[in-house]
């Protein structure tokens, strides 16, 4: 069974750094890529940024809201997916998901983790 | 503003079929057989519905169904349940750096 668990969301202030991880099982991990999203409260999805696979070069692509202050990594021999966010700003704040990239869609979300960007 | 256009909110009742568009443009949606929609309960992740415009997933009632015309997608829902309201978005591939772009969804309420 296809399982990923987000973790490492949390209250942060604005301006400092948080690195939430999705920690995958059910699947070989390496032969996907991997993407973010978020949702801030009452709103709908946005898209944050993915990871390719390394067959395709483990290279990322980011949302124009967060390019520049969002980084997307993998661990595959842990099959983890990060997403290290700095600079936080308080629009920042959202329920993130992980999912996996199946060609073109995302076919398996996680439960969310819920980041606060807050003084 | 969303890239892709979808009607704030749909309803029906029980039994009843609907359908929700998805509006794009010929760089995403025209332009490829890669939409896809997803459905969101209250206080829970989304989950994937049709992928490549009409194809269901394992599992997905074949109540559900999509469909493409020019700019235009849709997802159309027979036989209304209760179930079924929720969110849905719909997402279609492009060629850029920034490769999907998403709906603002759709809140469907059975009536």
């Amino acid at each position: 069974e296809v399982q990923l668990v987000e973790s490492g969301g949390g209250l942060v202030q604005p301006g400092r750094s948080l690195r939430l991880s999705c920690t995958a099982s059910g699947f070989t991990f390496g032969d996907y890529a991997m993407s973010w999203f978020r949702q801030a409260p009452g709103k709908g999805l946005e898209w944050v940024g993915f990871i390719r696979s390394k067959a395709y070069g483990g290279t990322t692509e980011y949302a124009a809201s967060v390019k520049g202050r969002f980084t997307i990594s993998r661990d595959d021999s842990k099959s983890i997916a990060y997403l290290q966010m700095n600079s936080l700003k308080t629009e920042d704040t959202a329920v993130y998901y992980c999912t996996r990239v199946s060609v073109y869609s995302f076919d398996y979300w996680g439960q969310g983790t819920l980041v606060t960007v807050s003084s | 503003q969303s890239a892709l256009t979808q009607p704030a909110s749909v309803s029906g009742s029980p039994g009843q079929s609907i359908t929700i568009s998805c509006t794009g443009t010929s760089s995403d949606v025209g332009g490829y057989n890669y939409v896809s929609w997803y459905q969101q309960h209250p206080g829970k992740a989304p989950k994937l519905m049709i992928y490549d415009v009409s194809n269901r997933p394992s599992g997905v009632s074949n109540r559900f169904s999509g469909s493409k015309s020019g700019n235009t997608a849709s997802l159309t829902i027979s036989g209304l349940q209760a179930e079924d309201e929720a969110d849905y978005y719909c997402t279609s591939y492009r060629s850029s750096s920034t490769p999907w772009v998403f709906g603002g969804g759709t809140k469907l309420t059975v009536l």
